[in-house]
């Protein structure tokens, strides 16, 4: 079965300073894997996606991850913080292959970003 | 573009009433999804329709909780009795068909059971 760990349950991190989010999935097929942001009162938003394609992929808002096969992971960066980044986000995995568009989601981390 | 439309956005009801959520996906997007978001936890399916039929309500608690898309379009998610642990943000969300479809989210319905 397809799955998703965060790490880290909430970031604190200081305006202007990178970001790190931890991911690690398990997955028994190639995996398609999301992140989203969730802005409070605001809809979750697709941050980008990876499906098998470039290992480093480019986001909205500066954002990026890179797919590690050999570590089970795709964490997702940002060169400088902002204060607007202060967020949950959500580290997503696609159910099985073909089939319909499930997506599974990780616990959420919460970012924090001090001026 | 219109995102996706949800209301009420809050909800308080007592444990054993009833409730409903509406949904109304962006247009032409014929895949909708319930999601149900309890806080500290990530969004979890409840149930996935295509234009009108259902394609995955594998995690729906389907003694209480009923869904329909009306006409392919709008959709209504009940809960009949609520209890406690059904308090959650609930999320409606809807894509293109296919795989890898970007779905796209509401602002969701903030559920308090008491």
């Amino acid at each position: 079965a397809q799955s998703v760990t965060q790490l880290d349950s909430h970031v604190s991190v200081s305006e202007g300073t990178p970001v790190l989010l931890r991911c690690n999935y398990s997955s028994s097929y190639s995996p398609s894997l999301f992140w989203y942001v969730q802005h409070p009162n605001k809809g979750l938003q697709l941050l980008l996606k990876y499906t098998s394609a470039a290992t480093l992929v480019k986001g909205i808002n500066g954002f990026e991850a890179e797919f590690k096969k050999s570590e089970t992971s795709f964490h997702l960066t940002k060169p400088s913080a902002h204060m607007s980044d202060a967020a949950e986000y959500f580290c997503v995995v696609k159910g099985e292959p073909g089939g319909y568009n499930k997506l599974i989601f990780g616990a959420g981390t919460r970012l924090a970003v001090h001026p | 573009e219109a995102g996706v439309a949800q209301s009420p956005r809050y909800k308080i009801i007592e444990k054993r009433q009833s409730v409903a959520f509406w949904c109304n996906p962006i247009s032409g997007h014929a895949t909708l999804y319930w999601y149900q978001q309890i806080l500290g936890q990530g969004p979890k399916l409840l149930i996935q329709f295509q234009n009108n039929g259902v394609v995955d309500d594998s995690q729906l608690p389907k003694d209480r909780f009923s869904a329909e898309r009306l006409k392919g379009v709008d959709s209504t998610l009940k809960i009949q009795p609520a209890k406690l642990e059904d308090s959650a943000v609930y999320l409606c969300a809807s894509s293109s068909m296919g795989t890898l479809q970007e779905q796209y989210f509401g602002p969701g319905t903030r559920l308090t059971v008491t």
